[in-house]
């Protein structure tokens, strides 16, 4: 079964600052990795997917996700953390079937300091 | 605005009541999603209808009931919920049929059970 683990629940960084949010998945093929962000009383909003090729992938936003196949991570960064950045940020794994079976890690809680 | 409308964003419902829920989504997509997310615990997939079949049914309660009549549109009738079905429920949609599609997410709909 594919899973999804995000071990920081929370995360405070200053307005500037980098930033990187770990995400570490387990799946048995070749995975579909996602990041979401979700503003307080929002739904999720793609940042970035990976599916094959350049492991490095470039988002919305200024953010940006290294796969790492022999660490089955997928982390997220930005060099430079925004006020707006705060947010809640998930990592998803997807299956390749049909139609995206998707299972989302519990999240990252992002605040942002002046 | 995102390419799937949920309505409504707000629902108070007794435990005795029957709501529905309802989404749309604009993409031409033919995969449709119902998740809950409930405070501090992953979103958790309810249901998948892929072409209008239901796919999925994560061991879902029969108080919950999806209804898919065509490609464009999904509901999800509510009738003797519990406080703990308290929660966000999100619509979200991809491409049906081909492998690695992102799901879109809507904005969710805020069901609090009294």
């Amino acid at each position: 079964a594919q899973s999804v683990t995000q071990p920081d629940i929370h995360i405070t960084v200053s307005e500037g600052a980098s930033l990187e949010l770990r995400c570490n998945y387990s799946y048995g093929a070749t995975p579909y990795l996602f990041w979401y962000v979700q503003s307080p009383g929002q739904g999720l909003q793609l940042l970035l997917k990976y599916f094959s090729g350049d492991t490095l992938v470039q988002g919305i936003k200024g953010f940006e996700a290294e796969f790492k196949r022999s660490q089955s991570s997928f982390n997220l960064r930005k060099p430079s953390v925004h006020w707006s950045d705060a947010a809640e940020y998930f990592c998803a794994v997807g299956n390749s079937g049909g139609y995206q079976k998707v299972t989302f890690g519990t999240g990252t809680k992002l605040q942002v300091i002046p | 605005e995102t390419g799937v409308t949920q309505t409504p964003r707000h629902l108070v419902m007794g435990m005795t009541n029957k709501k529905s829920l309802k989404c749309e989504q604009h993409l031409g997509h033919n995969a449709m999603y119902w998740y809950k997310q409930s405070a501090k615990k992953p979103l958790e997939l309810m249901f998948v209808y892929n072409f209008k079949e239901q796919t999925e049914n994560n061991s879902v309660p029969s108080r919950f009931s999806p209804e898919c009549p065509n490609s464009s549109h999904l509901f999800l009738h509510l009738h003797t919920l519990q406080p703990e079905d308290s929660a966000l429920y999100l619509c979200a949609s991809s491409q049906g049929g081909v492998s690695g599609n992102t799901i879109y997410f809507g904005e969710g709909s805020w069901l609090t059970v009294v």
